[in-house]
């Protein structure tokens, strides 16, 4: 089976734009979720969706949003980026009741 | 809540020595434990997992994890590094209700040789 992929792999934003990262899960996966991985914070969810629900959410402002498409396909959104937005975005994905989540390689995001 | 705590930021140690990688938990529920390995910029590889069943688990690789729910910890360790083995590694606990990881701060293993 494929992997997780993500794209882009690498994305560079002015402060007070938006982005979006597309993440496409291992074939047969209903659970995506995200993460942010920086330097200073380590790696924190953001948030998870299951067959098109949102089933948890992490401690993030509003301007982190997201959603997934009917093949599980998720994207997800940050609106008016900050510096402090600059991160290693990554998607896993997850089985059914597998509780074990695989990783893409991540979408850097570097805001200026 | 639950909360990961991974005390060694940094483990240097020569090619073929053993290694411990040490990880403390707290959670007040059943856990899911879990052992992470990221290679320079790229994402997260699962290297062992602990749902329930023996306490000790090992990887193809040559790595192992045992937990111990009464010290709350779930050390990885190897006998003996390769400098391939050169990574980050992160200890991250769920609860398996969903499938939100809690991760620590993470490991360098840097292997000299």
């Amino acid at each position: 089976k494929a992997g997780v992929t993500q794209t882009p792999r690498y994305l560079i934003k002015t402060r007070g734009q938006q982005v979006t990262l597309s993440c496409s899960p291992i074939s047969g996966h209903r659970s995506v979720s995200w993460y942010q991985q920086t330097p200073g914070q380590g790696l924190q969810f953001l948030f998870e969706y299951f067959s098109e629900t949102q089933r948890n959410k992490g401690n993030f402002p509003g301007r982190f949003s997201g959603r997934q498409f009917s093949n599980s396909r998720s994207e997800m959104n940050v609106s008016t980026l900050e510096l402090g937005d600059s991160a290693l975005y990554l998607c896993a994905s997850s089985g059914d009741r597998t509780y074990e989540q695989y990783f893409g390689p991540g979408t850097r995001l570097t805001v200026t | 809540a639950q909360s990961v705590t991974q005390l060694d930021s940094q483990v240097p140690v020569f090619e073929e020595a053993p290694v411990e990688l040490r990880c403390n938990y707290s959670s007040s529920v059943s856990v899911y434990l879990f052992w992470y390995v990221q290679y320079p910029n790229q994402g997260l590889q699962l290297l062992l997992k602990y749902l329930s069943g023996s306490t000790l688990v090992k990887s193809i690789n040559g790595f192992e994890a045992e937990f111990n729910k009464s010290q709350t910890s779930f050390h990885l360790r190897k006998p003996s590094v390769h400098i391939s083995d050169t990574a980050e590694y992160f200890c991250a606990v769920s609860d398996g209700a969903t499938n939100k990881l809690i991760f620590g701060t993470g490991t360098l293993l840097a292997v000299q040789p």
